[in-house]
């Protein structure tokens, strides 16, 4: 069965970090490139960060770029996103997903996704 | 940068109805690059259509895509009530991916 598990969210003061982990099962991990989405309480998606299948290629939204790091175990089979110099607007619930293509560095959508965890960043 | 509008932004209809929904880039896109999601409350979203009219597996014929250049639009022939949800029109390019702010479909 094909499956995302994200965990590491919480309530976090602004200005502190965390780490997510998004543990992949049921499908070849390192094949695909995976992507952070997120959303704000009541609000929409907002596309995060995406790593290439082999981890070499990152890119950020511009929302996040500078803070956010993505990154990826291949060898775990689990995708992180650590969060640092968090601000109130980064509270949302944050899913890992999975690209769609099998070993492209070409990104066409997110056929798979996690249940999502939640991140408070409140003082 | 590349921003999506979707329109409406709310659509208020019956069981059985046909319904389009609307997909606008700021500038000319690359079909391949333009997916569709449905979402549910409290469900993560899930894709319906990529590569603008390719049905993800799984979904049922009822939904289809189409457009070219900076219009695209999902349609659903006929409304069943598990399609009362939030749709949102999704594009990677530019190293970057772009959502559409949502159309909620809802029961009248």
């Amino acid at each position: 069965q094909v499956q995302l598990v994200e965990s590491g969210g919480g309530v976090v003061q602004p200005g502190r970090s965390l780490r997510l982990s998004c543990a992949a099962s049921g499908f070849s991990f390192s094949d695909y490139a995976m992507h952070w989405v997120r959303q704000a309480p009541g609000k929409g998606l907002e596309w995060v960060a995406v790593t290439s299948y082999d981890g070499f290629k990152n890119y950020y939204a511009d929302s996040v770029k500078g803070r956010f790091t993505i990154s990826r175990d291949n060898s775990k089979i689990t995708l992180y996103l650590q969060m640092n110099s968090l601000r109130r607007e980064d509270t949302a619930v944050y899913y890992c997903a999975r690209e769609l293509n099998i070993l492209s560095f070409n990104y066409y959508g997110m056929d798979v996704w996690g249940q999502g965890t939640t991140v408070t960043v409140s003082s | 940068e590349i921003v999506l509008t979707q329109s409406p932004g709310t659509l208020s209809l019956s069981p059985g109805e046909r319904v389009t929904l609307s997909c606008r880039a700021t500038q000319s896109i690359s079909s391949s690059y333009l997916a569709w999601y449905q979402q549910k409350p409290g469900q993560a979203p899930r894709l319906l259509i990529s590569g603008t009219s390719s049905r993800a597996t799984g979904i049922p014929d009822r939904f289809s895509g189409s457009g070219s250049g900076t219009d695209f639009t999902l349609t659903i022939s006929r409304l069943e009530p598990e399609d009362f949800a939030v749709y949102y029109c999704q594009h990677y390019g530019s190293s970057r991916g772009t959502f559409g702010q949502g159309t909620k479909l809802e029961i009248k």
